[in-house]
């Protein structure tokens, strides 16, 4: 059974770091294409990230230079770094791994980690 | 960016009640359209992709069509577990967007 377990989310001050990570079951994390999405009450859903089977990643423009995503085949995780986040960071993230062989949608998903970006 | 936007944001319907759900993209994306239903507390569930292929174990009540911007999802006869909300994502280019949302509720 496919499993996704996220991580590492909670209050951080504004211009703090934090690394997410989201702990897989079930398949292997580098022969998939993973994302980071997350959602906020007022802007929904946002896809954040994704990183193909061959290393590649992009970045939504909104966490482009500040987050980074990552996996480590060994743990068979997929992390997130956020770096200088902001208050509008503050969000429920998931995880969320694409049917196998595609890359642009979601099959299945984590229950998520919340980050609060508060002072 | 393509810009997603569902309407309505919120419908009021009744078990058995037929409804449909409508997302627009500020561009051509057809077919790369996926739909996702959203219980409170839950993550994203995946319904359809390629604007009309139901994702298996999906109940056939679900449907969905349309093409160029235009799209819906319907569900023919409302059951009780469907009372969620619905999101619609383009997959056409990144970065990969999603509608708003359209929650639907008991009516």
């Amino acid at each position: 059974e496919v499993q996704l377990v996220e991580s590492g989310g909670g209050l951080i001050q504004p211009g703090g770091s934090l690394r997410l990570s989201c702990a897989a079951s079930g398949f292997t994390v580098s022969n998939n294409y993973m994302n980071w999405v997350r959602q906020t009450p007022g802007k929904g859903l946002e896809w954040l990230s994704v990183i193909y089977i061959d290393g590649t990643t992009f970045y939504a423009d909104s966490v482009k230079g500040r987050f980074t995503i990552s996996r480590d085949s060994s743990k068979n995780t997929l992390y997130l770094q956020m770096n200088n986040l902001r208050a509008e960071d503050t969000a429920l993230y998931y995880c969320a791994r694409a049917p196998v062989g595609v890359i642009e949608y979601f099959l299945h998903w984590g229950r998520g980690t919340l980050v609060t970006v508060s002072p | 960016d393509i810009q997603m936007s569902q309407s309505p944001s919120t419908l009021s319907a009744s078990v058995g009640d037929r409804v449909t759900i409508t997302c627009r993209a500020s561009q051509s994306i057809s077919p790369w359209l996926a739909w996702y239903q959203q219980n409170p507390g839950k993550a994203p569930k995946l319904l359809i992709y390629k604007a009309s292929t139901l994702e298996g174990g999906v109940p056939s009540r679900f449907s969905a069509s349309g093409s160029g911007a235009e799209f819906t999802l319907t569900i023919s006869s409302l059951q009780p577990d469907d009372f969620a909300t619905y999101h619609c994502q383009q997959y056409k280019s990144y970065p990969w967007t999603f509608g708003q949302g359209t929650k639907v509720e008991i009516k």
